[in-house]
């Protein structure tokens, strides 16, 4: 039961053009999404988050858009750099009326992103 | 002010020994939790443990895996008679409450031959 979806496991775009990753979910408790850049053989690094009660969260070349009626996020990097290049992770939480499930993290597949110079 | 620290980093075990991956959360974090990452695959969620309680194990296999987050120390992620089928990454996260962003070491690689 893949809650949290990650349908393009890869993504090749031209530096200095904007990366979009997407993310689909299915659990209409989650309300706090996350994305994370992983590196091979390195932990996962967080990079922006968005609470359901928000559209937009910007910070730097990264924004993320929430559309909670399509149960979608997406990431975009405006510019991409080549050292975006990494394994990017959409994850999401329930709210305190998730119960137990609160706190804990449900992950994407990743979507492997790779900027040419 | 130093990350989440995971030891060891490569870890390889025979089947049917024990694996120990010990956690030391962020500085101020008493939120930890542990993930597994097969190959090919996203992080899974395991277990998330607040000082001296479990509060979610509904990710843990039943058998042959423990947790525990002691007063004093690090969190231990044991696992009993490892099979094959236990090689994988394995994470630790702390955040320094519920609910907030997640901050991840780098990580135990462990091996089963």
């Amino acid at each position: 039961d893949q809650q949290v979806k990650q349908n393009s496991p890869s993504l090749s775009v031209q530096e200095g053009r904007i990366s979009i990753l997407n993310c689909d979910y299915t659990n209409s408790m989650f309300d706090y999404f996350l994305w994370y850049k992983k590196y091979p053989a390195e932990g996962p690094t967080f990079l922006i988050s968005i609470s359901s009660i928000k559209d937009k969260n910007e910070d730097g070349r990264f924004t993320v858009f929430l559309n909670k009626s399509a149960k979608h996020l997406s990431l975009h990097i405006v510019p991409s750099q080549p050292g975006d290049s990494a394994v990017y992770f959409c994850a999401a939480s329930a709210g305190l009326t998730g119960g137990t499930s609160y706190g804990k993290l449900t992950f994407g597949q990743g979507t492997i992103l790779t900027v040419h110079p | 002010n130093a990350g989440v620290m995971q030891n060891p980093r490569h870890l390889v075990r025979r089947r049917g020994q024990e694996a120990r991956l010990r956690c030391s959360p962020m500085k101020g974090h008493s939120h930890v939790y542990w993930y597994r990452q097969l190959p090919e695959e996203g992080l899974k969620f395991m277990v998330y443990l607040q000082k001296e309680n479990i509060i979610d194990e509904s990710g843990m296999p039943k058998e042959r895996f423990s947790a525990e987050f002691p007063k004093e120390g690090p969190s231990i992620l044991r696992i009993q008679q490892v099979v094959r089928g236990d090689s994988a990454a394995y994470f630790c996260a702390s955040s320094p409450d519920r609910g907030y962003e997640q901050y991840f070491g780098p990580g135990t690689r462990l091996t089963v031959t």
